[in-house]
């Protein structure tokens, strides 16, 4: 089966930090690739996304991310982060196919914590 | 309104009890998808409607579950015989179209809650 692994489920920085969250998925061919962020007490809503072209992707709030076909990751990153991005990440992929079933693949998750 | 929207935003119900959650999707968006997210786990997908069809309904865990989406807009989630286990939030999105390059608009959830 089709899977997205997160590899820190907690993580606790202080401000002005970097930060990097690892995404990697299983092979399964072409794929699209997300991340979300839920804030507290709000839903799901999108960071970036990697469809085609530059593997190096920005996004909202001054994330980015990086798609490396070959080690089948895609990494978010931010060289600063603020006390507001505390929140839950979460990595997602759906992998195209000729029906093009679009569901998408989700990681457990990554709680980030950012102490002032 | 501008977001996706679904009902009730909690619904607490005994064992073996039947129940419906709805979904509003932003107008105008064709795709729709259920997704289910337990305690400490990211979303888990369920089923996705391209218009009034379900184009991909893979994700459902047994029978007991089934979801509608009549004319193409609002969606209704299903689940028969609810059991301890279904405990979650469910979750709907919509995005304007098929292709999965399209971004996937999520509403707040439902959190089911069976005792």
């Amino acid at each position: 089966a089709q899977s997205v692994s997160q590899h820190n489920h907690h993580v606790i920085l202080s401000e002005a930090a970097s930060l990097e969250l690892g995404c990697n998925y299983s092979y399964g061919g072409t794929v699209n690739l997300f991340w979300y962020v839920q804030y507290p007490g709000q839903h799901l809503q999108l960071l970036l996304k990697y469809f085609s072209g530059d593997p190096l992707v920005k996004g909202i709030k001054g994330f980015e991310a990086e798609f490396i076909k070959s080690k089948f990751s895609f990494n978010l990153r931010k060289p600063s982060v603020q006390w507001s991005d505390t929140a839950e990440y979460f990595c997602a992929v759906s992998w195209r196919s000729g029906g093009g079933a679009d569901g998408l693949t989700f990681g457990k998750g990554t709680h980030l914590i950012i102490q002032p | 309104g501008a977001g996706v929207s679904q009902t009730p935003s909690n619904k607490v119900t005994e064992k073996g009890k039947y129940v419906e959650l709805r979904c509003d999707p932003i107008s105008g968006h064709t795709a729709l998808y259920w997704y289910r997210q337990s305690l400490g786990q990211g979303p888990e997908f369920l089923i996705y409607f391209q218009g009034t069809g379900a184009a991909d309904d893979s994700g459902l865990p047994n029978d007991r579950f089934f979801a509608v989406r009549p004319e193409g807009s609002v969606s209704t989630l299903k689940i028969q015989r609810t059991e301890r286990g279904d405990s979650a939030v469910y979750l709907c999105a919509s995005s304007v179209d098929r292709g999965g390059g399209n971004e996937q608009f999520f509403g707040p959830g439902t959190r089911l809650t069976v005792l």
